[in-house]
């Protein structure tokens, strides 16, 4: 099973700054990673796929990047709406697994 | 509107068994495949399972396999889990989530999602 490991747990930061989450994967999962973010008692929502593409609806603000094993999230310029938790998802051999996720918390 | 709703939760011995479903509407539910995620109280997701779009294959994630069963109705645009043998690690709140890709080009994305049904396994 591939695991995924995300860092950091928690994130601290203020709005108007820049987040950068990162996801590592035990093995090569090529591009084939997605980004979801979660609010407290919500449903996940798809943000970014294939490691770069953004969602139906996402905001530019919103990018990933990475291939492989090391994959990032950045969101620019953080609005209050986006303190949330973030999971990436990998998919692969007929199986998915997410990392753990981690929290971006209002600073 | 587009949408997913889960039905079916509630609490249930270990060993039991439960169904729950999910309704969709607003978009060609036959057209594309369907999952189940899971997220324990407190915890992160865990995929359940997968259906093509016309049923003909199915997955299932380790932890769930041989004990739950995914089926749907594409004439009901309905999509059921069959939980059989349930344990306390079963406890969490299903979603019900529709893959990013149409038809045969399924993706292993869950793109639209339902507010979920909370499945409690107590003794």
């Amino acid at each position: 099973e591939i695991v995924l490991t995300q860092s950091p747990a928690t994130l601290s930061l203020s709005p108007g700054e820049r987040a950068t989450l990162s996801c590592r994967a035990s093995q090569s999962v090529g591009n084939y990673l997605a980004w979801y973010q979660q609010k407290p008692g919500q449903a996940p929502r798809l943000l970014i796929y294939d490691a770069s593409n953004r969602a139906t609806g996402i905001p530019a603000r919103f990018s990933g990047s990475g291939s492989g094993t090391d994959f990032t999230l950045t969101i620019s310029n953080l609005e209050p709406e986006d303190f949330a938790v973030y999971y990436c998802q990998q998919r692969s051999n007929w199986q998915n697994t997410f990392g753990q996720g981690a929290k971006l918390e209002i600073k | 509107q587009v949408q997913l709703g889960e039905s079916g939760g509630g609490v249930v011995q270990p060993g039991r068994s439960l169904r729950v479903s999910c309704a969709a509407s607003g978009f060609t539910f036959s057209s594309y495949a369907m999952h189940w995620v899971r997220q324990a109280p407190g915890k992160g997701l865990e995929w359940v399972a997968v259906i093509s779009y016309d049923g003909g294959k199915k997955y299932y994630g380790d932890s769930v396999k041989g004990r739950f069963t995914i089926s749907r109705d594409n004439s009901e645009n309905t999509l059921h889990l069959q939980m059989n043998s349930l344990r306390v690690e079963d406890t969490a709140v299903y979603y019900c989530a529709s893959d990013r890709g149409y038809s045969s080009s399924w993706t292993w994305y869950f793109d639209l999602w339902g507010r979920g049904t909370l499945v409690t396994v107590s003794p």
